[in-house]
């Protein structure tokens, strides 16, 4: 089955820096890669997402990369600001069933 | 609010008592999962359902069961509860996975 890793587990910035999340997938059948950031105390909720007919996606300060060919996909976040702080969570999927997720990554964002 | 939601929002058991979760949508979509969050695990499957009376094993489910007798409504059952089962749960609601999912807004179980 499909194994997401995820790098690194925590990531301290200062504001207005750039922010990457890096993440490694196992199946190469996988054909979609969302994020999902979560606040402290709420639930996940997607931000962006990629398909692998795709090879970056942008949407304001935030965008995603994808290398099939290595199995790996990228969070980058520019300019950050404190309420960027949160869990960010890659996932991926090679079916229309269901999304495995790596570990997470704690973003903080100092001002 | 977004369509689904979980109840209760918290809890506090005992060992060796049944315990039962709920979501609920309103969506109408065609699958339902659970999850459980833990620090230095992320979100870990535990079952899904991607029809009435159909549901599958995540990677976690030993411990764990499952019911869907409505669209709307995805139930799970701790038969026998365990400090190991204290955990964040998440229900999450889709079409399909490479879509997206929503997500509730967790039941937070503690199992002493």
């Amino acid at each position: 089955g499909e194994n997401v890793e995820q790098h690194p587990s925590t990531l301290s910035v200062q504001e207005g820096d750039s922010a990457v999340i890096k993440c490694t997938y196992s199946d190469s059948a996988s054909n979609y890669f969302p994020w999902y950031k979560q606040e402290l105390g709420k639930r996940p909720q997607l931000i962006i997402d990629i398909r692998s007919n795709v090879g970056e996606k942008k949407d304001q300060r935030i965008a995603v990369t994808l290398n099939k060919t290595a199995k790996h996909f990228s969070l980058h976040i520019t300019e950050t600001q404190p309420e960027d702080s949160a869990v960010y969570f890659c996932a991926a999927t090679p079916s229309t069933d269901k999304l495995i997720f790596g570990t997470g990554t704690r973003l903080q964002v100092f001002p | 609010d977004a369509g689904i939601t979980q109840s209760p929002r918290h809890k506090v058991t005992e060992t060796g008592t049944p315990v039962t979760l709920r979501c609920h949508q309103t969506e109408n979509h065609r699958y339902m999962y659970w999850y459980r969050q833990d620090p230095g695990h992320g979100l870990r499957l535990i079952h899904y359902s991607y029809g009435v009376k159909d549901t599958d094993k995540g990677e976690v489910s030993d411990g764990y069961s499952v019911s869907r007798s409505k669209t709307e409504d995805f139930l799970l059952t701790l038969e026998s509860a365990t400090s190991s089962q204290t955990s964040v749960y998440f229900c999450a609601i889709g079409d399909r996975a490479n879509y997206g999912y929503t997500f509730g807004s967790g039941t937070r179980l503690t199992v002493v």
